[in-house]
């Protein structure tokens, strides 16, 4: 089992342009959900996705678009990139039938923002 | 709304003592759950512990075990003989209904020789 894997793992952008990040959940995981982790903090919900539709959102603005696919995985996209958008991005899986049960991370795609 | 705040931004303890990381917490909601988790210099973020709201008995997982103190909405972790792979960033989160996850701003420990 692969656990969560997201890509590319690190990403350089300019302001102003648009970047799209990826997420495979585990295996048997139905529910995503993306975070943001600023340098020193922890991590922020932006939003989570079960059955391809956004199901919550956190106070990120409308900059901030998501989707899920049909085999569970799922894109963040991030358009007219800000330098304080600069972070990890975190994606977590988990199984939504089941509660609280464990939330998978995977890595992070480090995206600086030039 | 619900907040997670740790007020230690560092800690240090010497291998095989016994440290003890502080977090404190709010919200609304009766049923909801509490976590640590650690996260290395890998990234990846680690599950170490978690702890349902409504069992009153403290959680244990071999070195880590937590004091949870539900009237004082306090959930500390404390790691027993410390290794020096327990250096990392150690988050404290919570989770209600809503199953998001809202986390402190974390505490970085480091173990020494």
């Amino acid at each position: 089992d692969a656990g969560v894997t997201q890509s590319p793992t690190h990403l350089i952008k300019t302001r102003g342009q648009q970047v799209t990040l990826r997420c495979s959940p585990k295996s048997g995981h139905d529910t995503v959900s993306w975070y943001q982790q600023a340098l020193g903090q922890g991590p922020q919900f932006i939003f989570q996705y079960y059955e391809e539709e956004e199901r919550q959102r956190g106070n990120f603005p409308d900059r901030f678009s998501g989707h899920q696919f049909p085999n569970y995985s799922s894109e963040l996209n991030v358009n007219a990139l800000l330098l304080g958008d600069s972070a990890l991005y975190l994606c977590a899986s988990r199984v939504d039938r089941i509660f609280p049960n464990e939330a998978f991370f995977g890595q992070g795609t480090r995206l600086t923002v030039v | 709304a619900q907040t997670v705040t740790q007020s230690q931004p560092e800690m240090s303890v010497q291998e095989a003592e016994t440290v003890t990381l502080s977090c404190t917490y709010d919200t609304s909601e009766n049923n909801y759950y509490l976590f640590w988790y650690k996260q290395p210099p890998s990234r990846q973020m680690i599950l170490v512990i978690r702890q349902e709201a409504y069992k009153q008995q403290n959680a244990t997982e071999n070195r880590f075990s937590v004091n949870f103190q539900k009237a004082a909405k306090s959930f500390s972790l404390k790691i027993s003989d410390s290794q020096l792979g327990d250096t990392a960033m150690y988050f404290c989160a919570l989770t209600g209904t809503a199953s998001k996850l809202t986390f402190g701003t974390g505490t970085r420990l480091q173990v020494t020789l």
